[in-house]
């Protein structure tokens, strides 16, 4: 099993550009989760998804959007990128059941200049 | 609402000693809380669990404790090593399918 991989790994974007970031797990899990992480501080919840079809929001969403179409992948798209969005983004995915045993991905960090 | 801060606390620590990192949480009705440790460029790792209901929880070389009545948890690491080096959250659950991370707090050995 790959895991939870995710790309790019680095990416800088110009202010009002888009681009979507990639996850994908091959775990078969139903949960799957969107986290940002600023310099020296913890992970903030982007957005999540319990299953293909279903999405709902977390912590911090705006500026953000996903879509779960398959089981595998739940991508995130960054429509008008503003330097508020300069962080480490994380993807996560769990069992049904076994929500504390989260398994990340290595991240992929953005910068927006 | 989470406490925020700007600077990771950090622990030094040599190695062979135990090193203990602790946590405060927020909310009373949370049912299980989580430690992770993530190291440099790598994604957050699941170390320990425990469950509201409990009090301590031993795994290899690691232990949490959970004081309900002060919102405390703290994780111990027995004889540090090198490869313990790492930031180290907590994370608790509401009753929901989601998790609120804490801040962190960077553990530093030294031999």
């Amino acid at each position: 099993n790959a895991g939870v991989t995710q790309t790019p790994k680095f990416r800088i974007l110009k202010i009002g550009q888009s681009m979507t970031l990639q996850c994908t797990q091959d775990m078969n899990h139903n949960y799957m989760y969107w986290y940002r992480q600023d310099p020296g501080m913890g992970l903030k919840l982007i957005y999540y998804s319990v299953g293909a079809g279903i999405t709902d929001k977390g912590e911090v969403p705006n500026g953000y959007n996903v879509s779960r179409s398959t089981t595998e992948d739940f991508p995130l798209r960054l429509e008008l990128a503003a330097p508020s969005q300069t962080s480490v983004y994380f993807c996560a995915s769990f069992r049904a059941g076994h929500p504390y045993e989260q398994y990340f991905g290595p991240g992929t960090r953005l910068t927006v200049t | 609402g989470e406490s925020v801060g700007l600077h990771l606390p950090t622990l030094s620590v040599q190695e062979g000693d135990n090193s203990i990192i602790n946590c405060a949480y927020s909310n009373s009705a949370s049912d299980y809380f989580i430690w992770y440790k993530q190291e440099s460029g790598k994604g957050p790792q699941f170390i320990i669990d425990i469950r509201s209901n409990m009090d301590k929880r031993q795994g290899q070389r690691v232990t949490v404790l959970l004081n309900k009545t002060v919102k405390h948890l703290s994780l111990q690491i027995a004889a540090t090593q090198p490869g313990d080096s790492a930031v180290y959250f907590c994370a608790e659950r509401k009753n929901t399918d989601k998790l609120i991370f804490g801040t962190g707090t960077r553990l530093q050995v030294f031999p």
